[in-house]
């Protein structure tokens, strides 16, 4: 079955370097998004991406933010300098196969530590 | 704003009985999805079950089924034969529909589930 990937599984980083987290959609779906979960809060949207750009974000993403589809299979979000705030476990999620378009399947997610 | 409320933050079940999960959301929107995944400690996000408001018909899938009461706005899980490896925490989510497809997920904050033997 067809499913999300994501690498790294995990990663520790000195605050204020460049972080970025990968992702693999299903190969069929055409929607993509990035979501974090803080430990112990809820699953949180930052962003969504269709057709090669950005169709919403949320007010976390700011600057420090940027998605990028850089070929025709990864999905990437990059955290320009990383700060103490962005340790979370990062989810990708794709949808709108032909069948199912609204279901969202996530990846295993990247657990983000800043130090 | 859409909001999605999970009054339980814990709950518990011996194995093969049943367990009902809360959820309930506020909106205005009268064309939406709601969703229940499943997040064990590994804490991949895995869809459990999903439900179109348009659909008077409650979802089923296998051993898990909903209570959608779309006029309380409320939509609840039921886990039947609850087995251990269901241990997990459960999260409902929100998804407005828009032209276009690019819909985000609004979660609840979590439901811990532990199934005891």
């Amino acid at each position: 079955e067809p499913e999300v990937t994501q690498t790294p599984s995990h990663q520790v980083t000195q605050m204020g370097q460049e972080v970025i987290l990968r992702c693999v959609p299903i190969s069929n779906h055409l929607y993509f998004y990035w979501y974090r979960q803080i430990l112990g809060q809820k699953v949180e949207f930052l962003v969504s991406f269709y057709n090669n750009e950005i169709s919403e974000k949320s007010e976390i993403f700011d600057d420090q933010f940027s998605v990028e589809r850089p070929d025709g299979s990864n999905f990437t979000l990059k955290i320009r300098s990383t700060k103490l705030e962005d340790s979370a476990m990062y989810f990708c999620a794709s949808s709108a196969s032909p069948s199912d378009e609204e279901t969202q399947y996530f990846g295993p997610g990247t657990r983000l530590l800043v130090l | 704003a859409q909001t999605v409320t999970q009054s339980q933050p814990e709950m518990s079940v011996q194995e093969a009985e049943t367990v009902t999960l809360s959820c309930t959301y506020d909106t205005s929107e009268s064309n939406y999805y709601l969703f229940w995944y499943k997040q064990p400690p590994s804490r991949q996000m895995i869809l459990v079950i999903r439900q179109e408001a348009y659909k008077q018909q409650n979802a089923t899938e296998n051993r898990f089924s909903v209570n959608f009461q779309k006029a309380a706005k409320s939509f609840s899980l039921k886990i039947s034969d609850s087995q251990l490896g269901d241990t997990a925490m459960y999260f409902c989510a929100f998804m407005k529909l828009r032209p276009g497809g690019y819909n985000k997920l609004i979660f609840g904050a979590g439901t811990r589930l532990a199934v005891h033997p």
